[in-house]
């Protein structure tokens, strides 16, 4: 099974600020089966990403994408107020596992 | 519209059985995979089980494999997980998710409490 780990746990930012978010597998994830999703409280997770750089529909241009292999990054260009959220990273192995990262935490500083 | 709508969550006793419901509506459901992912309370996300179109393949989490079985019916446009043998850690909220090896469609999530 290949684990997803996410930093930091915790970015405080703030409004305008560009956020840098990393995910790291312990395996090469193929053929960059690897997603971001977005998750404010009480809410279900919001598709961000997928295939590592592919913008989800509707999703703004100042979420992007990157990264192959084992090293991902999802960067959000300068932070808008509803960008402050919970981020998960998730890949799928080819082997009918999917899992996901533990969640960075994006906080207002 | 896409739509996901889970039922099923209640509280139940350590050692008892529950079966969740994922109704959908919006698209041509017989075309599309369906996965199962739980939340427990202020902790991440958890990929559960997977089904395919047509239920021909069928995949399961390592914490769940062997208690929990998931099936759809495809006439009634709805996906089920049937859990058993619950612990206290499968206390969550289980959500239902339209995608093969990504999730771009979710249900809002049904709460289940394992305790006693």
């Amino acid at each position: 099974e290949i684990v997803l780990t996410q930093s930091p746990g915790t970015l405080s930012l703030s409004p305008g600020e560009r956020a840098t978010l990393s995910c790291r597998a312990s395996q090469s994830v193929n053929n960059n089966y690897l997603a971001w999703y977005q998750q404010k409280p009480g809410q279900a997770p919001r598709l961000l990403i997928y295939g590592a750089s592919s913008r989800a529909t509707g999703i703004p241009d100042r979420f992007s994408g990157s990264g192959s292999g084992t090293d991902f990054t999802l960067t959000i260009s300068r932070l808008e107020p509803e960008d402050f959220a919970v981020y998960y990273c998730q890949q799928y192995d080819g082997s009918l596992m999917r899992t996901f990262g533990q969640g960075t935490k994006v906080e207002v500083k | 519209e896409v739509q996901l709508v889970e039922s099923g969550g209640d509280l139940i006793q350590p050692g008892g059985s529950l079966r969740l419901s994922c109704t959908a509506s919006g698209f041509t459901f017989s075309s599309h995979s369906i996965n199962w992912v739980r939340q427990a309370p202020g902790r991440g996300l958890e990929w559960v089980s997977y089904i395919s179109s047509r239920s021909l393949t069928i995949s399961y989490a390592d914490s769940v494999r062997g208690r929990f079985t998931i099936s759809r019916d495809n006439a009634e446009n709805s996906v089920y997980l049937q859990m058993s043998s619950l612990r206290a850690e499968d206390t969550a909220v289980y959500y239902c998710a339209r995608g093969n090896w990504n999730f771009p469609y979710w249900g809002r999530g049904t709460l289940v409490t394992v305790s006693s």
